[in-house]
């Protein structure tokens, strides 16, 4: 079964700065997806950005980039000049091909002034 | 339109109640899902429906029972829940994506509270 590893479960950032999340993740499947999603203490699941695995190019969606590095089985979310609204719960998520999500467990990123 | 709504945003139950939870969505999306989430942790996938049918079943309790009346609309049926229940219940439905993964599209949730 697949696995995604996200070992860090509390980072901080100040404002302005960026940061890079982690998530590695294991799998013997050739055709799978990537997943970033954001989640707020509001509770809503924010899609923020996708890679497929036979992307050439890493992903990048405004101030989200993803650093995949497929040989090694990892897709890190870098954010850019953070902002204050960035601090939440961050979830990478695998997909196979089976309509179903692989979750890490998350990271709770705090944003300081 | 691209976005899963859900109904109610909050919902409080007894033990004894029958409650439903609904979720929609226009996209014409193939597939949805339910999701159970525990505080600080990840969703936990409950049920997928595709094209109208479960496809899916984590192996839930009877106690929940999903029905997929058409494909824009989703329903949680509630009977006899547990305080453990108690969580966020979440909403979504996916497109296929170039790459051959399906990318969901998350509801706001329901935020439920067993006593």
């Amino acid at each position: 079964a697949q696995k995604i590893t996200q070992t860090q479960p509390g980072m901080f950032v100040q404002e302005k700065e960026a940061v890079t999340l982690d998530c590695t993740y294991d799998t013997s499947d050739q055709s799978y997806g990537l997943f970033w999603y954001k989640q707020p203490s509001s509770g809503e699941m924010i899609f923020l950005i996708y890679q497929g695995s036979y992307d050439e190019q890493n992903a990048t969606e405004g101030r989200y980039s993803l650093n995949f590095q497929k040989a090694r089985k990892s897709a890190n979310l870098v954010i850019s000049a953070s902002q204050l609204g960035d601090s939440a719960m961050y979830f990478c998520a695998y997909e196979g091909g089976s309509e179903k999500l692989v979750f890490g467990k998350g990271t709770k990123l705090t944003v300081n002034p | 339109d691209t976005e899963v709504t859900q109904t109610p945003k909050h919902l409080v139950m007894g033990m004894t109640n029958k409650k439903s939870l609904k979720c929609e969505q226009h996209m014409g999306h193939r597939a949805m899902y339910w999701y159970k989430q525990k505080a600080k942790k990840p969703p936990e996938l409950m049920f997928v429906y595709s094209y109208e049918k479960l496809s899916i079943n984590e192996s839930v309790p009877s106690r929940f029972s999903p029905e997929c009346p058409n494909s824009s609309l989703l329903n949680l049926h509630l009977h006899a829940l547990q305080p453990e229940d108690s969580a966020l219940y979440l909403c979504a439905s996916s497109r296929l994506l170039a790459g051959a993964s399906y990318e969901q599209y998350f509801g706001p949730g329901t935020r439920l509270t067993v006593t």
